[in-house]
């Protein structure tokens, strides 16, 4: 079963709005990370943002942040006031304690930020 | 800046050349990984290593070696190179630990002709 689910494979949004993309995830490790990474058309894979399983507060890292529902398993990114520069693949991923040093990725969304 | 060095942005080889992709890391990271990136089949886990001179499979090994004989070094080595591993080459390293993410190299586009 996919561990990592992301419903939208392409999604599109107008400069300067917020724009959500979506991830689900699926775990019985009570310890856990979760992670977006950005990655332009360039190829290169850019941190944006962590949560962790025990964290009570959502995580902020400037225009993004993480929408974390632990209970639905989900922890959906959230742009504010998206850029041209925001166009790229995104990729949610988590890590689990119990079960090695491995990331699981989900499949990515693309997104594309219209003028 | 701490950063994964990727040996190569861009690499052509010939059908049944030995191919060495090399990474860097200059973090002190025990654990460095080698991904594959194909379009509609996501990033792929083919070799993975926690430790000097130790290595594990990842999700797609055949046709893959890897050496790791210093901790900054992970070696990628495609024994006799083909056609279907044409593909994007991601290098990553990290900390153990569910909160510590990866870093990741900029990615060798590999191009067997």
């Amino acid at each position: 079963a996919q561990k990592i689910t992301q419903t939208q494979p392409g999604m599109f949004v107008q400069e300067k709005e917020a724009v959500t993309l979506d991830c689900t995830y699926d775990t019985s490790d009570q310890s856990y990370g979760l992670f977006w990474y950005k990655q332009p058309s360039s190829g290169e894979m850019i941190f944006l943002i962590y949560q962790g399983s025990y964290d009570e507060q959502n995580a902020t890292e400037g225009r993004y942040s993480l929408n974390f529902q632990k209970a639905r398993k989900s922890a959906n990114l959230v742009i504010s006031a998206s850029q041209l520069g925001d166009s790229a693949m995104y990729f949610c991923a988590m890590r689990e304690r119990n079960y090695g040093q491995n990331f699981v990725f989900g499949p990515g969304t693309r997104l594309s930020v219209l003028p | 800046d701490v950063k994964v060095t990727q040996s190569s942005r861009y690499l052509v080889k010939r059908t049944g050349e030995k191919v060495f992709l090399e990474c860097v890391q200059d973090m002190d990271h025990e654990n460095m990984f080698w991904y594959r990136q194909d379009p509609g089949l996501g990033l792929r886990l083919i070799y993975f290593s926690y430790d000097v001179k130790m290595k594990e499979k990842g999700d797609i090994p055949e046709g893959y070696s890897v050496s790791r004989e210093k901790k900054e070094r992970f070696s990628l080595i495609l024994e006799s190179a083909s056609t279907n591993q044409t593909s994007m080459y991601l290098c990553a390293s990290s900390r153990t630990g569910a909160n510590y993410g990866y870093t990741f190299g900029s990615g060798t586009r590999l191009t067997v002709v």
